[in-house]
């Protein structure tokens, strides 16, 4: 299994302004994903992050708008840049220890509102 | 396309009564399944997982789920509700490699 941490837990920012999530794991991992929960839904996945080169974009979501980085084997950060109230949303950061099929674990997410 | 459905956006159930949470998967291969529970302001934490094997898997807290592929179900089960229970519950199928798909939640309400 692993553990994950993810600062800050919570934040309230104001429109065009930019903030960096931090995403820490206990143990070096395979993978690392960034997933979006707006209010009362469910996940939507982000972009896989990749060590060493840039992230893996889904369908709908852009480097521009949020740049991701994952230096090693434990450690990546997600940027909401811009932002505008819609991006208010829980971000949670995933891990998964090997690179097959295998299960996520997920950290405590942070809440974002943006006014 | 892989898709999961959860047919219960919210389920309200006594303290004591059990519990089953309905969870329908639409995937081509053999399905790797799981459920979460999310408390308030909390992040997804792993109930249970079914890979392959026993069709009836044991996870924690008390809860169990059982895979049927003629159905193509996976409801999660407990035969007694706690109040600490109360949350929101995902079911979601890894579809090979790296996606996940998650269902849209069952949110379950426990009265004393």
């Amino acid at each position: 299994s692993a553990v994950i941490s993810q600062k800050p837990s919570r934040d309230i920012c104001q429109r065009g302004t930019s903030l960096t999530i931090q995403c820490q794991v206990d143990s070096q991992v395979t993978m690392m994903f960034w997933y979006r929960q707006q209010p009362g839904q469910s996940l939507t996945l982000i972009a896989t992050a990749n060590q060493g080169s840039e992230a893996t974009y889904e369908s709908g979501f852009v480097i521009d708008k949020f740049p991701i980085s994952r230096p090693n084997l434990t450690f990546s950060t997600l940027t909401v840049s811009n932002m505008s109230p819609e991006d208010s949303s829980i971000y949670l950061c995933s891990a998964k220890t090997s690179g097959g099929v295998d299960t996520q674990y997920f950290g405590p997410g942070t809440r974002l509102t943006v006014l | 396309a892989q898709s999961v459905t959860q047919p219960d956006i919210h389920i309200t159930v006594s303290e004591g009564a059990s519990l089953e949470l309905r969870c329908n998967y639409s995937y081509g291969a053999t399905p790797y399944l799981f459920w979460y529970v999310q408390s308030p302001g909390q992040g997804l934490q792993l109930l249970l997982k079914y890979f392959s094997g026993d069709t009836l898997v044991q996870g924690i807290k008390g809860f169990e789920a059982e895979f049927k592929r003629s159905q193509s179900s996976f409801n999660l089960r407990k035969p007694s509700v706690h109040w600490s229970d109360a949350a929101e519950y995902f079911c979601a199928v890894a579809a090979g490699g790296n996606q996940f798909y998650f269902g849209t939640g069952t949110s379950l309400t426990v009265i004393p």
